[in-house]
């Protein structure tokens, strides 16, 4: 059963840079799935960060696009997030997740993504 | 990008009741839609992918229709351990977005 924990600071300076890591047990970073951030400020809903592949292929939300850089460490099965510039905008319960495929049979047309694993999740906040 | 509208934001209902949640996509997303269940400070658990396919360990009372840009969510009938925050999510293009959530509350 694969497994994600997520780790790094709980609090972060304005302007600095948020740096998370998630670690992967139970099955190998390098399977056949991308593997995603998701944030939740207090209170409100999900909002995508973005992916990355065990190639090293990633998308961005547009809306972080510029703040943001994930990156895989196979070595220790594991994928990282940074997220620059941090403002008190950015406080939230941030997720890892794996996102898998299932094999859409209604029209043949591509593949089913969903995120069927997830992270406790950890509290990040911005404070001098 | 795409955007998700959930309705409505909030209900009360009743253990037994019928419950149903409803998600619209800014425009057609085919059936690449997801629903997951949130219970207060918990994870996002995946409920049904695909529109309609229920994921595996998800009790049958869940049940997932729609294509295009409509889609709903029904329990069909409501048990305690329902009492959560439920959001869609589009898997046709990225950006992948999330409804702004619904949530079940107890009457």
């Amino acid at each position: 059963q694969v497994q994600l924990q997520e780790s790094g600071p709980g609090l972060v300076k304005p302007s600095g840079t948020l740096s998370l890591t998630c670690a992967v047990s139970g099955g190998s970073i390098t399977s056949s799935n991308w593997w995603s951030w998701v944030r939740q400020p207090p209170g409100k809903g999900l909002e995508w960060i973005g992916e990355i592949y065990h190639s090293g292929r990633t998308n961005y939300n547009p809306s972080l696009k510029s703040r943001v850089t994930m990156s895989v460490d196979k070595s220790n099965n594991q994928f990282s997030l940074k997220l620059s510039s941090v403002t008190a905008a950015d406080r939230a319960v941030y997720y890892c997740t794996r996102d898998s495929a299932w094999i859409n049979n209604y029209d043949g047309s591509g593949y089913f993504r969903a995120f069927d694993i997830w992270g406790q999740g950890t509290m990040v906040t911005v404070s001098s | 990008d795409i955007q998700m509208t959930q309705s409505p934001s909030s209900l009360s209902a009743s253990v037994g009741d019928r419950v149903t949640i409803t998600c619209r996509a800014s425009q057609s997303i085919s059936r690449f839609l997801n629903w997951y269940k949130q219970k207060p400070g918990k994870s996002p658990k995946l409920l049904i992918y695909g529109a309609s396919s229920l994921q595996g360990g998800v009790p049958s009372r869940f049940s997932g229709s729609g294509s295009g840009t409509e889609f709903t969510l029904t329990i069909s009938s409501l048990q305690p351990e329902d009492f959560a925050t439920y959001y869609c999510q589009q898997s046709y293009s990225t950006p992948w977005a999330f409804g702004q959530g619904t949530k079940v509350e107890i009457k």
